[in-house]
């Protein structure tokens, strides 16, 4: 058990519609990061928060968008969902602003039908 | 970017047999961990060895760091050893989260 936790572990839904995946971080760890993974694509970075502020920035989608609340869980909301969005996602988290050593959750699969 | 490239893409053992799994990097790293997806999908830390050598029952890595490789050594394989292995790093000249490698694929037959 990595202390990460990841909530839904299994979505489906249909084109259009939106989800949010929820992620709560090891105790104690600031930084919180998605990750992508399609079966084309591997494993690709979306986009990292420290402590409540987007630090850096992947390969995420305009609809797609993120945050990190005050007591440091973090959601992903994908909207407008297409077929292509069907994937893993992970969330990871670390101690410091800088990567570190990432924990990661055991992930949300997203299949839009 | 940082490039990360992992040999072999896949790789067939039977039981008990050894291997090592090499990751080659391009740039100077901050980071780099190893990772074990198993056939249900979990990313499990293997290792965090951004230079010199862990040992962890029978796996074991070492990077070089300033020849920017790092291996990682599965002994006396074992079925569960299956899924595939990730090599990440993040790279020192720059803000980046971790890059993945597009791993290695171990099937381990009894």
């Amino acid at each position: 058990d990595s202390g990460v936790t990841q909530t839904p572990k299994h979505l489906i839904t249909a084109t259009g519609q939106r989800v949010t995946l929820r992620c709560s971080p090891r105790s104690g760890d600031l930084s919180v990061y998605w990750y992508q993974q399609s079966l084309d694509q591997g494993l690709q970075f979306l986009i990292q928060y420290y402590n409540g502020e987007e630090r850096a920035k992947g390969n995420i989608l305009e609809r797609f968008s993120a945050q990190q609340f005050p007591d440091l869980h973090s959601e992903l909301n994908l909207s407008s969902l297409e077929l292509g969005d069907s994937a893993l996602y992970f969330c990871a988290s670390s101690a410091s602003r800088n990567t570190g050593e990432l924990f990661f959750g055991e992930g949300s699969r997203l299949t839009v039908l | 970017g940082i490039q990360v490239e992992q040999s072999p893409p896949d790789l067939i053992l039977q039981e008990g047999a050894n291997s090592t799994l090499r990751c080659n990097f391009s740039d100077s790293v901050n980071n780099l961990q190893w990772f074990h997806q198993n056939p249900w999908g979990q990313l499990i830390n293997l290792f965090y060895i951004p230079s010199g050598t862990k040992q962890n029952g029978r796996l074991s890595a070492t990077t070089v760091a300033t020849e920017r490789y790092s291996l990682l050594y599965i002994s006396s394989s074992q079925t569960t050893d299956s899924g595939v292995y990730f090599c990440a790093v993040d790279s020192r000249s720059g803000n980046t989260p971790l890059v993945f490698g597009k791993g290695t694929r171990l099937s381990v037959i009894a």
